[in-house]
């Protein structure tokens, strides 16, 4: 089945630093990722919608400039964290939209963890 | 708008019982509905989905769902629960047939399980 791979699954960055992590399908191109934001005991919140080739669309409330997500090729998507602050700090995880069969599913990366210090 | 409910934050039951995790939608055409799983720090698994057919569909790990449009319900159930099934249940929604498409999740349910 679909693989998408997620990187780093833990980061530790100092406030005022970047931070990027990244979402890759394995073996399958994805035309559409999705990055999400998960709370402490919350649900998952998407952030925004990366389409290979173009801009980004992003959720009301989601700050585009801190947040800014690149999605290059067909099988990479990239989510930077500018000038990350502690507020900052969450669960990160991105998904891709694959075709199974004829319908299209969601298969989801393992998340990355993000600590601002 | 798409929108979740999931009414149950917390479930608790015991090794060997069976299980039924409630999830309502809101959406205006037919729905794509999908269960996930999240164990602790881990991403989400798909346990099963729905998008057109027999209602009843059958998942992985022992698990099934039920879709019923008119209670605008799609419930998860296993008859008989281990251990490992202790986790955090999402239930969502979504679209799936063009490029604007995204899914909605639930606030989820966490599983307990006594042994």
């Amino acid at each position: 089945g679909a693989v998408v791979s997620q990187h780093p699954s833990r980061v530790i960055c100092k406030s005022g630093t970047s931070v990027k992590i990244e979402c890759r399908s394995l073996d399958f191109q994805a035309t559409t990722m999705f990055w999400y934001r998960q709370f402490p005991k919350k649900s998952l919140m998407l952030m925004a919608t990366s389409n290979e080739g173009s801009k980004a669309t992003y959720e009301q409330g989601v700050e585009k400039d801190k947040f800014l997500i690149n999605h290059a090729s067909l099988t990479l998507s990239t989510l930077t964290v500018t000038s990350a602050h502690p507020e900052d700090s969450s669960f990160y995880i991105c998904s891709a939209r694959d075709l199974d069969g004829l319908y299209w599913g969601y298969t989801f990366g393992s998340g990355t963890r993000l600590t601002v210090v | 708008a798409q929108s979740v409910t999931q009414p149950d934050i917390h479930i608790t039951v015991s090794e060997g019982a069976s299980l039924e995790l409630r999830c309502n939608y809101s959406y205006g055409a037919t729905p794509y509905l999908f269960w996930y799983v999240q164990s602790p720090g881990q991403g989400l698994q798909l346990l099963l989905k729905y998008f057109s057919g027999d209602t009843l569909v059958q998942g992985i790990k022992g698990f099934e769902a039920e879709f019923k449009r008119s209670q605008s319900s799609f419930n998860l159930r296993k008859p008989s629960v281990h251990w490992s099934d202790a986790a955090e249940y999402f239930c969502a929604v979504g679209t799936v047939s063009n490029r604007d498409d995204k899914i909605i999740f639930g606030k989820g349910t966490r599983l307990h399980i006594l042994p």
